[in-house]
């Protein structure tokens, strides 16, 4: 069973520029979610896919957007970097629990560190 | 909205010693909770995790407790060593995300 891996491993981008972020999922999974963790902080919601679909948005502007293939992997656009934007990008792979729910354990991924100058 | 406090900030403690990390969650609708360790630039790994239902889950030296109506999570660590240095989380789980803290950083001194 390979657990969840994401690429690149760092990334240093201008602002202004677009990035695109990929994380393979757990065998078996079909949920994955994007946090941002910045430096000092607890991870922060961005977003989930279920199936292929935008499950659940945290407070992120629509420049952040993702995509979730057949094969459950899934990718992270972010548009228009910001400094801000600078940070550890973490997914998180999981099944659906009872009644749709995110009841199960989640399994992360090593991260993306990104720097924006 | 959910609100996920952790107290301490961060923590030394010599080698050997049995600590006490503790996390607070305000709304109570969780479906579990669970607790990460984080190695500075590193990804989360996964310690433990109570269900709603359940009281507490013990991994080798931790151990880790859920009082959901009081809205509090303890992980107790036993004989303490520089290995486990690092950040550790606390995450609520509502339906569709999980709540972070902002983290305990301990340093465990030989």
């Amino acid at each position: 069973e390979t657990g969840v891996t994401q690429s690149p491993t760092h990334l240093i981008k201008t602002r202004g520029q677009q990035v695109t972020l990929r994380c393979s999922s757990q065998s078996g999974h079909n949920t994955v979610s994007w946090y941002q963790q910045a430096l000092g902080q607890g991870p922060q919601f961005i977003f989930q896919y279920y199936r292929e679909e935008e499950n659940g948005r945290g407070n992120f502007p629509p420049r952040f957007s993702g995509l979730q293939f057949p094969n459950y992997s899934s990718e992270l656009n972010v548009n228009a970097l910001e400094l801000d934007d600078s940070a550890l990008y973490l997914c998180a792979s999981s099944s659906r629990g009872q009644g749709g729910s995110l009841g199960g354990e989640q399994y992360f991924g090593p991260g993306t560190r990104l720097t924006v100058t | 909205k959910q609100e996920v406090t952790q107290i301490p900030a961060a923590l030394s403690v010599p080698e050997g010693e049995n600590l006490v990390l503790n996390c607070s969650f305000t709304d109570s609708a969780i479906y579990n909770l669970q607790w990460f360790r984080q190695d500075p630039g590193k990804g989360l790994t996964s310690l433990l995790l109570i269900q709603s239902s359940q009281r507490e889950q013990t991994s080798g030296r931790l151990n880790a407790s859920l009082d959901k109506s009081s809205g509090r999570s303890t992980l107790y660590i036993a004989a303490s060593q520089p290995g486990d240095s690092a950040t550790y989380l606390c995450a609520a789980t509502g339906f569709q995300k999980l709540v972070f803290g902002t983290g305990t950083r301990l340093l465990v001194s030989p």
